[in-house]
């Protein structure tokens, strides 16, 4: 059972390029989510997604971009790379605020440098 | 003030001594409450989920104080693999977002 997976784990990029993280669960969970972690910030909401077809903004959106595929799968692009969002981000789900308690469960994260 | 407070440490403790952390929220609708455990370069995992009434698990004892607006983790009979970031984290019913505090970096000392 692999849980959540997002693939890449490494990627160094340039400013002003672009590219996609992408995450997949296999819980048959309702909800998806996109955080980053900096020093010293904690884990701060990109964007999430309640159930598949509705994506709605967190606490950092800008800059960013979601697509929640299908139940399983949940992408993160960066149109435009920036130096600032230099982070690792992490993919996480859950079976949504109605299961009772709303636990997340979160990918191993990918490690993303802008230069 | 932040929505969730956290003492980031670092908290440097010996095998075997019990330590207590604290959380403060600042919204009085919270409803939903955790705490995870993040170990170096890894992804958080949940630890335990904090109940009105208290909770134990193990070694482990979760508590919610509604009045003061905190929530506290106690370790008892710390262990070396006891060592990593624990993180608070806080929900309001029916809402998908979950907000995490900056972390409490432990560190148990042989």
């Amino acid at each position: 059972n692999a849980g959540v997976t997002q693939t890449p784990k490494f990627q160094v990029l340039k400013t002003g390029q672009s590219m996609t993280l992408q995450c997949a669960q296999d819980m048959n969970h309702n909800s998806m989510y996109w955080y980053r972690q900096d020093p010293g910030m904690g884990l701060r909401l990109i964007y999430y997604s309640a159930s598949e077809g509705t994506t709605d903004k967190g606490e950092v959106p800008n800059g960013y971009n979601v697509s929640r595929l299908n139940k399983r799968e949940f992408s993160l692009r960066l149109e435009s790379a920036a130096p600032s969002q230099t982070s690792v981000y992490f993919c996480a789900s859950s079976a949504g605020r109605f299961s009772g308690a709303n636990v997340l469960t979160f990918g191993a994260g990918s490690r993303l440098t802008v230069l | 003030r932040k929505e969730v407070e956290q003492d980031p440490g670092p908290f440097n403790v010996p095998e075997g001594a019990t330590v207590a952390f604290n959380c403060t929220y600042s919204n009085s609708a919270s409803q939903s409450f955790f705490w995870y455990r993040q170990d170096c370069r890894k992804e958080p995992k949940l630890l335990m989920s904090v109940y009105s009434s208290g909770n134990e698990d193990g070694r482990f004892t979760a508590q919610l104080n509604r009045a003061s607006q905190y929530i506290s983790l106690l370790i008892r009979d710390s262990k070396l693999s006891d060592s990593a970031t624990y993180l608070c984290v806080v929900g309001l019913f029916g809402n998908e977002k979950l907000t995490f505090g900056t972390g409490t970096r432990l560190t148990i000392i042989p």
